[in-house]
């Protein structure tokens, strides 16, 4: 385990609803990254968050945004769901926002949107 | 644009043999490339990685090999095990804004035969 928490595991909402996802980063990792992982797919990155600013994002709509809070904690926030939406979100978390190549992976939380 | 991929959807071998999953990458800058192993219903699982000004590298039943000339990935898995059964991506760190992230291939699919 990587001591990376995530919640809710399952999430099961309506189109057009509004999602709020969960983070707890690995004691000590102050970045916190987000990914989708469509079914059948490499996870995509979505936008990672650093000293509780977003410093990067990728080719996500701004309906996707979120927050990270003084304990490193990070929330992923999706307005307006389309079924599209429907996926495994990842958080990963890292000691600083340059090492990608250290980052570790939470369980995910799998989002259905009907 | 940047892109990670993989040659092969599905490997399957038999138990004790050796495992050989490639990738294909195409953003030459990339510092390090990174192996992931991903079980049903959990998040990816680091494997290994390799930095750029390397070409091989080894772990424990595993060996990852770096091509620059050919821009091509491989992880091998010695005595393959019915644990390693799982799906496997390879991925390389880039950056957006200041954010260091992962670019994932699709992933294949390694089935391990008893």
């Amino acid at each position: 385990e990587t001591g990376v928490t995530q919640s809710p595991t399952h999430l099961i909402k309506t189109r057009g609803q509004q999602v709020t996802l969960r983070c707890s980063s690995q004691s000590g990792h102050n970045t916190v990254s987000w990914y989708q992982q469509a079914l059948g797919q490499g996870p995509q990155f979505i936008f990672q968050y650093y000293r509780e600013e977003e410093n990067g994002r990728g080719n996500f709509p701004p309906r996707f945004s979120g927050l990270q809070f003084p304990n490193y904690s990070s929330e992923l926030n999706v307005n307006a769901l389309e079924l599209d939406d429907s996926a495994l979100y990842l958080c990963a978390s890292s000691q600083t926002s340059g090492r990608s190549h250290e980052q570790f992976f939470g369980p995910g939380t799998r989002l259905t949107v009907l | 644009g940047e892109s990670v991929g993989l040659h092969l959807p599905t490997l399957s071998v038999q138990e004790g043999d050796n495992s050989i999953i490639n990738c294909a990458y195409s953003n030459s800058a990339s510092d390090y490339f990174i192996w992931y192993k991903q079980e049903s219903g959990k998040g990816p699982q680091f494997i290994i990685d390799i930095r750029s000004n390397m070409d091989k590298r080894q772990g424990q039943r595993v060996t990852v090999l770096l091509n620059k000339t050919v821009k091509h990935l491989s992880l091998q898995i010695a005595a393959t095990q019915p644990g390693d059964s799982a799906v496997y991506f390879c991925a390389e760190t880039g950056f957006t804004g200041t954010a260091s992230k992962l670019t994932f291939g699709t992933g294949t699919r390694l089935q391990v035969t008893l």
